[in-house]
């Protein structure tokens, strides 16, 4: 059971868009830590997507996009492309556990 | 561009601790920055493992504390884990990372490594 909520699996299709969602609480999102998100692709590193909730780090293209609301966060990926099937992963910091906490990872298809 | 390599024995017996080192290169580990582990299984997902500062200051994750040890090796630009009393619950992918100087994420990963307890 992970800290953060996130959806197992979303799918769409080439051109459009996606949200995943990112549900934590009171002690970690919700109290103010960054939400940001990961990339996981079998065989290569673990990319970052989205630091501090909205923040893009260089090279990520704009088709990636990150929000927070309350005690959950999202990412958004317009435009969709077959690349972007992967693992995506929310991350946080939580104040009651001390310590980092992930999301359990929503799979991404392309239709 | 930073590059980190993660390195060990791929298995790893039950009670026995578990090694690894992670090779940093296109940075100087002594410049700053937080580096870390982080592991994936099946079964747990993604877990932080454990921080450390340049300076060697170091953070734990509580679940684990009392079984990790990182460390730094800032003549070999290289940081290391120790995992003492494993058990099939700590079969996962090890990754290490450089994390941003918050501490709050990270912005480069290795590759990952997987490590196997079993006997």
């Amino acid at each position: 059971q992970s800290v953060l909520t996130q959806p197992p699996s979303v799918s769409g299709a080439p051109g459009q868009r996606v949200t995943i969602s990112c549900t934590g609480s009171s002690s970690n999102i919700g109290a103010g830590y960054d939400g940001n998100w990961y990339q996981l692709l079998p065989g290569t590193a673990p990319k970052l997507l989205i630091y501090g909730n909205t923040n893009r780090p260089s090279g990520v293209p704009d088709r990636f996009s990150g929000s927070k609301s309350g005690t959950s966060a999202s990412l958004t990926i317009t435009g969709l492309q077959a690349e972007d099937e992967a693992d995506y992963y929310c991350q946080s910091y939580d104040s009651s556990l001390r310590c980092w906490v992930f999301g359990g990872g929503t799979k991404l298809t392309i239709l | 561009q930073v590059q980190l390599q993660e390195s060990g024995p791929g298995l790893v017996k039950p009670s026995e601790t578990l090694s690894l080192t992670c090779a940093v290169s296109g940075y100087s580990i002594s410049s700053g920055y937080y580096w870390g582990w982080i592991r994936q299984s099946p079964e747990k997902g993604l877990a932080w493992i454990a921080t450390i500062y340049h300076s060697g200051d170091t953070y734990y994750n509580p679940s684990l504390k009392s079984r990790v040890t990182i460390s730094v090796d800032t003549s070999k630009n290289q940081f290391s884990l120790r995992l003492s009393s494993v058990t099939a619950a700590d079969t996962a992918v090890y990754y290490c990372a450089r994390l941003a100087k918050s501490g709050y994420f990270s912005d480069y990963w290795g590759l990952g490594t997987l490590v196997t307890v079993s006997s």
